[in-house]
């Protein structure tokens, strides 16, 4: 099976401006999670999706949300991007989202806000 | 709220060796899971090795082992007959069923194999 997939690996962007991130999830997983992981903060959680549905959300301020669809495919957006938004996303995903699950990661995305 | 404490932000071992990493938490909850994660200088995370609290007995996975101590709680890493391929970023983690399917990550301990 192909892994976990991001697209795409690298973006920089200026202050202000909106991004949108990808996600494949490993065939017939069904939970996609992502995480924010910067220098300073280290791994902090986003969300989770499954089944096209918000299940869990961490601390971020509303700028920052997501969707999924129905081949689990995630996006995640950014708008009005801050110079501390710089970070490698990642994303993760599971076969039900049930804890017992494994999850995978992506090789993540590298944002670059100037 | 679940936290997690990494105190060693950098470690060293010659290869061959044997490593211990150390991982502390803290949760007032009884049941929930613990988990070694690797990333590797590609950035991709690797799941190491996990333990359900439940469990009593160590987890262990080939050259990897755990020493969980509940009562304690900590959960360190020990790494057997280090491999050039184990420098990497470690990372442990934490994950509750009540807080739904998130991992609360601690800070993270970056190993170096030396050659």
């Amino acid at each position: 099976k192909a892994g976990v997939t991001q697209t795409p690996r690298y973006l920089i962007k200026t202050r202000g401006q909106q991004v949108t991130l990808s996600c494949s999830p490993i065939s017939g997983h069904r939970s996609v999670s992502w995480y924010q992981q910067t220098p300073g903060q280290g791994l902090q959680f986003l969300f989770e999706y499954f089944s096209e549905t918000q299940r869990n959300k961490g601390n971020f301020p509303g700028r920052f949300s997501g969707r999924q669809f129905s081949n689990s495919r995630s996006e995640m957006n950014v708008s009005t991007l801050e110079l501390g938004d710089s970070a490698l996303y990642l994303c993760a995903s599971s076969s039900s989202g049930q804890i017992t699950d494994t999850q995978y990661f992506g090789p993540g995305t590298r944002l670059t806000v100037l | 709220a679940q936290t997690v404490t990494q105190s060693q932000p950098e470690m060293s071992v010659q290869e061959a060796e044997t490593v211990t990493l150390s991982c502390t938490y803290d949760t007032s909850e009884n049941n929930y899971y613990l988990f070694w994660y690797k990333q590797p200088p590609s950035r991709q995370m690797i799941l190491v090795i996990r333990q359900e609290a439940y469990k009593q007995q160590n987890a262990t996975e080939n050259r990897f082992s755990v020493n969980f101590q509940k009562a304690a709680k900590s959960f360190s890493l020990k790494i057997s007959d280090s491999q050039l391929g184990d420098t990497a970023m470690y990372f442990c983690a934490f994950m509750n069923p009540n807080t739904g399917n998130q991992f609360y990550f601690g800070t993270g301990t970056s190993l170096t194999v030396i050659p």
